[in-house]
């Protein structure tokens, strides 16, 4: 079975910190996902990467960053942490294409005080 | 952003009775439609991913169906059953030439299976 971890379930930062959510993949996908769950808002795409080294905006890149520099890990990086992101975030992988299911790890919930 | 639409938001339904949510999404340059599950403390778990117009995906007692030219997917569930209780996600691919691009998700409908 593919397995996706999330370095944390539950996460408290500060204002202003520099926060790293890390996501860890076993099926030796080539694309990683990271998204924020928000009430109301579904389900949102903040960056995705489709190979080592590469990565593309999905639709809310604003204060985000990411990182891939192997193939199993996608770091998701808050430069500079704000109350507007503490949410769910959601990191997943699939094989290429979209076409392919999305595996998704359990989630961490960010809180930023 | 494309606009990925799911109706009802939620829905109650009896243990033993069938129901069905629906998926609206653009009709035009379409890719593939994926459907997913998500249960509570869980992360989501995809059930179909359907491509081609007409397309009927079928999973134990799930059944999907596609539409891409008027732009619609339905999801049946038949004999509902408590552990059918969760969140059902579609979400939409845009055709870009086949690269990885990312899923536009609806906000999902919330199942609730009553005994």
């Amino acid at each position: 079975d593919v397995k996706v971890t999330q370095s944390s379930r539950y996460l408290v930062k500060r204002t202003g910190e520099k926060v790293f959510l890390e996501c860890v993949q076993d099926m030796d996908h080539e694309n990683m996902f990271w998204y924020r769950q928000d009430p109301g808002l579904g389900l949102r795409l903040i960056y995705f990467s489709y190979d080592v080294k590469m990565k593309e905006k999905g639709d809310i890149p604003e204060g985000y960053s990411v990182s891939r520099e192997k193939k199993e890990r996608f770091s998701l990086i808050l430069e500079s942490a704000s109350t507007n992101q503490t949410s769910m975030y959601l990191c997943a992988s699939s094989p290429p294409g979209s076409n392919q299911p999305q595996h998704f790890g359990d989630g961490t919930r960010l809180s930023i005080l | 952003i494309l606009n990925v639409e799911q109706s009802p938001q939620s829905l109650h339904v009896q243990e033993g009775d069938s129901t069905n949510f629906t998926c609206s999404f653009p009709s035009s340059n379409f890719y593939a439609l994926h459907w997913y599950r998500w249960e509570t403390a869980k992360s989501p778990e995809a059930l179909f991913v359907m491509t081609l117009n007409g397309d009927e995906k079928k999973k134990g007692r799930i059944s999907a169906t596609l539409n891409t030219k008027e732009g619609y997917s339905y999801l049946y569930i038949k004999g509902s059953q408590p552990e059918d209780s969760a969140t059902y996600l579609c979400a939409f691919a845009l055709s870009s030439g086949g690269g990885a691009d990312g899923l536009t998700f609806g906000k999902g409908t919330h199942l609730i299976i009553q005994p």
